[in-house]
């Protein structure tokens, strides 16, 4: 069985930056790649891009391109997720997900979510 | 990006009764030279990340009850509930992972009626 275990709730001021952590653990994972979506209050589901743990390849979506930034530490498993100039519109959970396969990025496997706050 | 649209936004059923809800997207998601229509829906209660259903358009997840049932080829797809259980009570998106970025639905409210 697969675990994603992410880092805690975050409040941040408008303007900072955020990191969120998702730890992955267990028998056989069988993909290398983390994925990140967003879930902003009352909206939906939104992807931000993703990075394969061995390799460090990355791919993100367009309009968070310049302001996300995702590492990862290939010896612990972990994927990192930061983000910048953060506005109230960055309000949001974010979840870390594994894909099905390295070309098959439905998401069989999630973190419980990272609850990031943008408040003066 | 190809766009995903939901419908309904949310919809009231009686228990025992079916629910459908469709996605249609901006552009067909249908790989001609796998037949595979790139096309997953998920599941969300409330503080719970979703939870995936099918995948492949109407491919069933280990686990996920008979009840559950995708369908549907290129841009319109259904997701159909049979014998509606209190359980069901939920969020539900759809997916599409053929390009990026990998874009869901709006969501549709499901509830009992």
């Amino acid at each position: 069985q697969i675990q994603l275990v992410q880092s805690g709730a975050e409040v941040k001021k408008p303007g900072a930056s955020v990191k969120v952590s998702c730890k992955a653990s267990g028998s056989s994972l069988s993909t290398s790649y983390i994925h990140w979506v967003r879930q902003a209050p009352g909206h939906g589901l939104e992807w931000l891009g993703w990075i394969n743990l061995n390799s460090g390849a990355i791919t993100y979506a367009q309009r968070f391109e310049g302001r996300v930034t995702l590492t990862r530490d290939a010896s612990s498993n972990t994927a990192f997720m930061e983000l910048s100039r953060l506005t109230s519109a960055d309000t949001a959970v974010y979840f870390c997900a594994k894909p099905y396969s390295s070309n098959s990025a439905f998401f069989d496997f999630w973190g419980q979510g990272s609850l990031v706050t943008v408040s003066s | 990006d190809i766009v995903m649209t939901q419908s309904p936004d949310s919809l009231a059923v009686s228990l025992g009764e079916r629910a459908t809800i469709k996605c249609k997207s901006s552009q067909s998601v249908l790989l001609s030279t796998k037949n595979k229509n790139y096309l997953a829906w998920y599941q969300q209660k409330p503080g719970q990340p979703p939870k995936l259903l099918i995948y492949w358009a109407s491919t069933r997840e280990s686990g996920v009850p008979d009840r559950f049932s995708g369908s549907g080829s290129g841009t319109d797809f259904t997701l159909t509930i049979s014998n509606l259980q209190a359980e069901d009570v939920a969020l539900y998106y759809c997916q599409q992972y053929y390009s990026t970025p990998h874009t869901f639905g709006q969501g549709t409210k499901l509830e009992i009626k």
